[in-house]
């Protein structure tokens, strides 16, 4: 069975400071993992994923994340949180192209 | 590359009219499409998933005669809303997915409003 959770549905950070985002997931297969940012009022844009290989994913936007199998965990991380960051993000597992198993998301408030 | 568009991105109906909203794969094709649902503030729920030429696989507890999915065409979904009611009013997000990528491509997303 797969599943994912994202600790702490709210997260501010001040302008300039590190962003982390934590996502460990469950998966019963090996997994692709994804980070998706959403807007206000928008559909769900790709931030980065993980399939295979480099354990260090960048993505767009300055955002990484690390592929840790043996801590299950696939944390968002950027070093200097920008205004335009403010959004709700979705970690998620794909063990197949069929299945997309989301986490319950977590608000980012970036204070100026 | 792998765009996905929705019309329309906001509906406004009357409770007990229907709603189509469309889900478009426009530069590629979309061997499976997914539709969501995701209330205020909540993370998106999975409705159906459905495969061209075949019948959606609704999820526990989704009403099959309530939200009609129809997959036409390798680059078409339709999810239509029958006898809307407010209680389903929600923004509705459809994906599409392809054997040669692994992962899905988000709408938009439709935001219905039902009065």
């Amino acid at each position: 069975a797969q599943s994912v959770t994202q600790l702490g549905s709210h997260v501010s950070v001040s302008e300039g400071a590190l962003v982390l985002l934590r996502c460990n997931y469950s998966s019963s297969v090996p997994p692709y993992l994804f980070w998706y940012v959403q807007y206000p009022n928008q559909g769900l844009q790709l931030l980065l994923k993980y399939t295979t290989g480099a354990t260090l994913v960048k993505g767009i936007n300055g955002f990484e994340a690390e592929f840790k199998k043996s801590e299950t965990s696939f944390h968002l991380t950027k070093p200097s949180a920008h205004m335009s960051d403010a959004a709700e993000y979705f970690c998620a597992v794909n063990p197949d192209a069929n299945n997309l198993f989301f986490g319950t998301g977590t608000r980012l408030t970036v204070i100026p | 590359g792998a765009v996905v568009s929705q019309h329309p991105s906001r509906v406004i109906c009357k409770s007990g009219t229907s709603v189509k909203i469309e889900c478009r794969s426009l530069d590629f094709q979309a061997t499976t499409m997914f539709w969501y649902r995701q209330f205020p503030k909540q993370s998106l729920m999975l409705m159906a998933t459905s495969n061209e030429g075949s019948k959606a696989t609704y999820e526990q507890g989704v009403e099959k005669d309530k939200f009609l999915i129809n997959h036409a065409s390798l680059t078409l979904s339709t999810l239509t809303v029958t006898s809307a009611h407010p209680e389903d009013s929600s923004f509705y997000i459809c994906s599409a997915g392809t054997r040669q990528y692994n992962e899905q491509f988000f709408g938009p997303g439709t935001r219905l409003t039902v009065l």
